[in-house]
Parts: C-alpha cells; sequence; structure tokens
C-alpha cells in the first residue's frame, strides 16, 4: 500500500546548527503533510503543515519544504536547541480530515 | 482548554482479555481517531468516528471497535487481545465541520498485554 518513509534514522547536530529532517511519500495523490513532533512518552505534536498547492511554509524557527515532483519531503530547523531533541515524523493524508499516514520516524540528538 | 485527554495512562492486561481505552477530544472538536503505535515506529491508523459513526478504518482486525458519544468522546475496545496488542494507543481530534484537518493527540494509553 502507500506509504511515507524517512530517509536517515538518527541525526545528531549539534546546538545551534539548523537541522533538516527529509521524508519520501509515495501517494501522489497526497494533498496535505504534517511534521509531528514526538517525545519520549507522549503524544505526537503538531509543528507545521503544508498543503500540496504550495511548496515552502514558514512557521517560528521551522520551514517545510514541499517538491511533489520527487514526492519529497523536508523539516528544517533554524539554531537547533537541546529541547528539539525528539522523533520526528512526516505524515500525510488525501481528502482532507485526519486519517493520517505517518512514516517510522526520525531521532533528532542535539549535541551540547 | 485540556486539550485531547486519554484514559487510563497505563494498562497491563492478560492475554485473551478485553480492554476499553476512553478519549476525551480537544474542546470544540467534533472527529476522533485512534492510533496504534508500536515502539520505535509511526503510529498507524485503526479508525475514525465522527457523528457517532465509525467514517474511515484502517487495515485493523475486527477486535478492534469503537464507539463515539454524543458529546464527541470516543472508545476502543480491543477483543480477545494478542500478545502483539501491545502498544501506545493515540488518540486524535479535529474539527471536520470546519473542514481542519489539523489534528491534536493526547497523550496515548500504554497497553501491555502478558
Amino acid at each position: 500500500g502507500e506509504s511515507v518513509g524517512l530517509h536517515l534514522p538518527t541525526l545528531s547536530v549539534q546546538e545551534g546548527d539548523n537541522s533538516i529532517i527529509n521524508c519520501a511519500y509515495s501517494n501522489s495523490a497526497s494533498d496535505y503533510f504534517i511534521w509531528y513532533k514526538q517525545e519520549s512518552g507522549k503524544g505526537p505534536q503538531f509543528i507545521i503543515d503544508i498543503r500540496s498547492n504550495m511548496d515552502k511554509r514558514q512557521g517560528q524557527r521551522v520551514t517545510v519544504l514541499l517538491n511533489k515532483t520527487v514526492k519529497h519531503l523536508s523539516l528544517q530547523i533554524a539554531a537547533t536547541q537541546p529541547g528539539d531533541s525528539a522523533v520526528y515524523f512526516c505524515a500525510e493524508s488525501t481528502g482532507g480530515g485526519n486519517k493520517l499516514t505517518f512514516g517510522t520516524g526520525t531521532q533528532l540528538k542535539v549535541e551540547l | 482548554d485540556a486539550g485531547v485527554t486519554q484514559s487510563p495512562t497505563h494498562l497491563i492486561k492478560t492475554r485473551g482479555q478485553q480492554v476499553t481505552l476512553r478519549c476525551s477530544p480537544k474542546s470544540g472538536h467534533d472527529t476522533v481517531s485512534w492510533y496504534q503505535q508500536a515502539l520505535g515506529q509511526g503510529p498507524q491508523f485503526i479508525f475514525q468516528y465522527y457523528e457517532e459513526e465509525e467514517r474511515q478504518r484502517g487495515n485493523f482486525p475486527d477486535r478492534f471497535s469503537g464507539h463515539q458519544f454524543p458529546n464527541y468522546s470516543s472508545e476502543l475496545n480491543v477483543n480477545a487481545l494478542l500478545l502483539g496488542d501491545s502498544a501506545l494507543y493515540l488518540c486524535a481530534s479535529s474539527w471536520r465541520d470546519r473542514g481542519d484537518t489539523e489534528a491534536f493527540f493526547g497523550q496515548g494509553t500504554r497497553l501491555t498485554v502478558v
């Protein structure tokens, strides 16, 4: 079936550096994408979303880029902080609603 | 605003038993979805409830069933528990009537089947 996956299972960055987390999706009909952050023992926390009619969206210290040609999604975190350490998931949805298909996640580790 | 609340937070059951998990959506939300998250994996969609009916269902056996109440809260029931049902069960809510797709998740219920 359709799936969303991630290129890197673990990403280690130095505090203050920028982080880039990548995601590949396979369902060309997906029209809505979300990045979630999940800390240990907690539920996923919404970070930022983007619809398929956009290729870039910015939030506070975060930017999501969408390349529909190659079915690729990325999350950029500027000036990474220790509090950013968590597992990051991309998720996709087709046709709205909140049925989401998640990838397996990327562990972001911020080194001091 | 309490956000999405789930109960209990942790639960231990014996293989073959039945379990009921509960979810209260974020204030103003009318749609509830349930997800199963195995250790080290991303959440997997179980089903979604809107207007007290199951609207969408993922690839889960009918041992998994649910219910939504008039106040939008929801229950997830799992019968004949298997060891493989051990996971974090997440509830997510959104406001379907407003066309929102952003889903807010609860903290989850950690189910351990022994």
